[in-house]
């Protein structure tokens, strides 16, 4: 079993749209929850980041991370075109001497 | 956020030559910095986790006479290609791990903006 399952998607979906992507983990020593997005030949960027359960809201984006379910999502409201990208989830912690991560969900959203 | 500054972001070379990438972090002291590679439409491929000071620990199946890492500096790692071949291009990515401090009290991963390497 993986550390960490993504479906690597393509997602498509319309602008405006909500858009949901998740991720789902097996060791539930992990503390930091990560999000990147990676657009097509450049380095990921974080975007949110969340240590422990909670959720955080940082303008169109909102983390989730469920340690109960080892579950975390992504969402995006009002999607733009501009959010096209693959969004990496990925995590660690203080135990871990490297992060783990999802192989990427690609997101398309249309004009 | 943190910036971790990458360069080259673009290389070609050839076959034979040897290729150098640097990966600085511009505003924290990075003891522990990844080295990835990642191939079209695939996710990161980690190389190598490399400490300053010490030698860097690299994944199975990756050859450290091949790819030398040296991170002799809090702020800067570099990833040396030895006698490149056509079958090393790919994209190269590093990262640096920004350990919890006063001003950012949690751990988070911040990369560099990647190097495409050509071997002709």
């Amino acid at each position: 079993q993986k550390e960490v399952e993504q479906d690597p998607g393509p997602l498509s979906v319309p602008e405006g749209a909500i858009v949901s992507l998740n991720c789902t983990y097996s060791n539930s020593a992990f503390q930091y929850f990560m999000w990147y997005r990676q657009y097509s030949r450049k380095g990921p960027e974080l975007l949110m980041y969340t240590y422990s359960s909670g959720n955080k809201e940082d303008g169109r984006f909102t983390a989730q991370v469920d340690k109960s379910s080892k579950y975390i999502s992504l969402f995006i409201r009002d999607s733009q075109p501009s959010d096209s990208a693959t969004y990496l989830c990925a995590m660690g912690g203080n135990n871990f001497n490297k992060f783990y991560f999802g192989s990427g969900t690609k997101l398309n959203v249309k004009p | 956020g943190a910036v971790v500054s990458q360069h080259p972001s673009r290389v070609i070379c050839k076959s034979g030559t040897s290729v150098k990438i640097e990966c600085r972090s511009l505003d924290f002291q990075a003891t522990t910095m990844f080295w990835y590679r990642q191939f079209p439409k695939k996710s990161l491929m980690l190389m190598a986790t490399s400490n300053e000071g010490s030698k860097a620990t690299y994944e199975q199946g990756v050859e450290k006479d091949k790819f030398l890492i040296n991170h002799a500096s809090l702020t800067l790692s570099t990833l040396t290609v030895t006698s490149a071949h056509p079958e090393d291009s790919s994209f190269y990515i590093c990262s640096a791990r920004d350990y919890p401090r006063p001003d950012s009290p949690h751990e988070k991963l911040f990369f560099g903006s990647g190097t495409q390497l050509s071997v002709l």
